[in-house]
């Protein structure tokens, strides 16, 4: 079956700092990829994605490379804000409806 | 454009006792879904709808009855609340399936079952 799978948390970093969230992912098929963000006391949104191999994903300075031989989905950003401080879900899809997500990862960036 | 609105926004419930737990999307889509996320845990699918009069199981749906009678409403019943099911739900739709489009998350319902 699918799996995904994040570097655990918290992560905290500095503001300005450079940020890498880790995302591997298990499965069949050729999986649609993103990255979800979940602010304190909010529904997830969609924060970007990919839907081939070789794809970036970009938006608000985040990035996210599909990697098909490796399996991945690494987050990057390279100048991360206090605004920024939030939980960042990995999911994939390849059924068309349902998404299975990582546990995700939380972010504190301290001024 | 409200988007997806998910009601009430907190419930604790007893044991055995039942609730609806409401949600209603104004973007005409047609997909609608149920998840649960349990502290430190990603999403889980419980159910999911393809339009009105259509429903199907996700990954977790025992303890759980959905229907859709509209487009724009699709309702979690809890018939008899049990402690394991306290967790905070999302609702979200999409336009279509496929895999390549996004789904809008409500705000989310915290539920208690003590």
């Amino acid at each position: 079956g699918n799996s995904v799978t994040q570097m655990e948390g918290p992560v905290t970093l500095s503001e300005e700092a450079f940020l890498t969230i880790n995302c591997t992912y298990t499965a069949t098929g050729y999986p649609s990829l993103f990255w979800y963000v979940q602010y304190p006391g909010e529904g997830l949104q969609l924060l970007l994605k990919a839907t081939k191999a070789d794809d970036k994903g970009s938006n608000k300075g985040f990035e996210a490379t599909y990697r098909k031989e490796t399996t991945s989905f690494h987050l990057e950003k390279g100048s991360v804000q206090v605004s920024d401080s939030a939980v960042y879900f990995c999911a994939l899809t390849n059924s068309g409806y349902a998404l299975n997500f990582g546990k995700g990862t939380s972010l504190l960036v301290t001024p | 454009n409200a988007g997806v609105t998910q009601t009430p926004k907190f419930r604790i419930l007893k044991i055995g006792q039942s609730m609806t737990l409401q949600c209603t999307q104004d973007m005409n889509h047609n997909y609608m879904y149920w998840y649960r996320q349990d502290p430190g845990m990603g999403l889980k699918l419980i159910y999911y709808s393809v339009g009105a009069g259509i429903t199907d199981k996700g990954e977790v749906p025992n303890g759980y009855n959905v229907s859709r009678s509209t487009t724009e409403d699709f309702p979690l019943r809890l018939e008899l609340a049990a402690p394991s099911q306290t967790s905070v739900y999302f609702c979200a739709s999409s336009s279509v399936g496929g895999t390549t489009y996004e789904q809008y998350f409500g705000p989310g319902t915290r539920l208690t079952v003590t």
